[in-house]
C-alpha cells in the first residue's frame, strides 16, 4: 500500500523565519510528487515535481525532489502570517494521489 | 470563477438518512476524483471517473456509497443509510489527461462537510 509520511506534524515560527517541511514516500509506479496548501478549505496546488535535483521556486516557496532517497522538502523563506496553513504532500501513482497527513505551520507576528 | 465547485458546502443529517453531493469540475477537465478527509488527516481517495466511466474505486467505498458522472460533466456522490463514521469533508478534484505528468495536477473544490448526528 502507498505510504506518504510528512514531518514535522506541526511547527510554530515567527514572521521572517525559514521553515523546512519534509515528505518521504513509498509508492508503486511513482509518477510525480505534489505539494498543496490547505487553509480550512480546498487544497490549493503549489508545485509538481517529477525529476530529482531540480528545484522549483515560486516566490518565497521552493521545493526539491530526491527520487533515489524517496523524499522531498518544501522550504518557505521570510515567512508571513499568511503562510499559516496545513501543507500537504501527495504522490501520484497510476491514477490517484496518495496524501500525507500534512504539516500544520503557524506563523506568529 | 471557473474552478471546481461543490454543493452543498455543509450538510447535517441524521443517522440512517441518505445524502447526495454534487461536484462540477473545471469545464475542460475529463478526469474527476472524489476524496474524503477527516480531521488531522490528508485526503483519502474514494473513486475517479474518466469522462463518464468510473475506472477505479477504493475499498473505502462501501456498498452504501455510489458515484455517477452521467454525461461526463458533473458528478454526484450518494451515501445511503448514513452512519456517524461517514462524518467527514468530501472533496472533489478534476484534472486533464494530456499525457505525461500534467494529468497528475488535480484541482480541488471547496468540499462538502458532512455531519451525521
Amino acid at each position: 500500500e502507498d505510504k506518504v509520511v510528512q514531518s514535522p506534524l506541526s511547527l510554530v515560527v515567527h514572521e521572517g523565519d525559514t521553515v523546512t517541511l519534509n515528505c518521504s514516500y513509498e509508492v508503486t509506479n511513482f509518477r510525480s510528487l505534489l505539494w498543496y496548501k490547505q487553509e480550512k478549505k480546498a487544497p490549493t496546488f503549489l508545485f509538481m515535481l517529477t525529476s530529482s535535483g531540480i528545484e522549483k521556486k515560486s516566490g518565497r516557496l521552493s521545493s526539491i525532489l530526491d527520487k533515489k532517497e524517496l523524499f522531498s522538502i518544501l522550504n518557505i523563506t521570510a515567512t508571513q502570517t499568511g503562510d499559516s496553513a496545513v501543507y500537504l504532500c501527495a504522490v501520484a501513482g497510476d491514477y490517484k494521489l496518495s496524501f500525507g497527513a500534512g504539516t500544520t505551520v503557524t506563523v506568529r507576528a | 470563477d471557473t474552478g471546481v465547485s461543490q454543493n452543498p458546502r455543509h450538510k447535517i443529517t441524521k443517522r440512517g438518512q441518505n445524502v447526495t453531493f454534487r461536484c462540477d469540475p473545471i469545464s475542460e477537465h475529463n478526469r474527476l476524483y472524489w476524496y474524503r478527509q477527516t480531521l488531522g488527516q490528508g485526503p483519502e481517495f474514494l473513486t475517479y471517473f474518466q469522462n463518464e466511466a468510473q475506472l477505479e474505486k477504493s475499498r473505502l467505498l462501501s456498498d452504501r456509497f455510489s458515484a455517477e458522472r452521467p454525461k461526463g460533466s458533473f458528478s454526484t456522490l450518494e451515501i445511503q443509510r448514513t452512519e456517524q463514521g461517514d462524518s467527514a469533508m468530501y472533496l472533489c478534484a478534476s484534472s486533464f489527461t494530456s499525457g505525461g505528468a500534467g494529468r497528475d495536477t488535480q484541482y480541488f473544490g471547496p468540499g462538502t462537510r458532512l455531519t451525521v448526528l
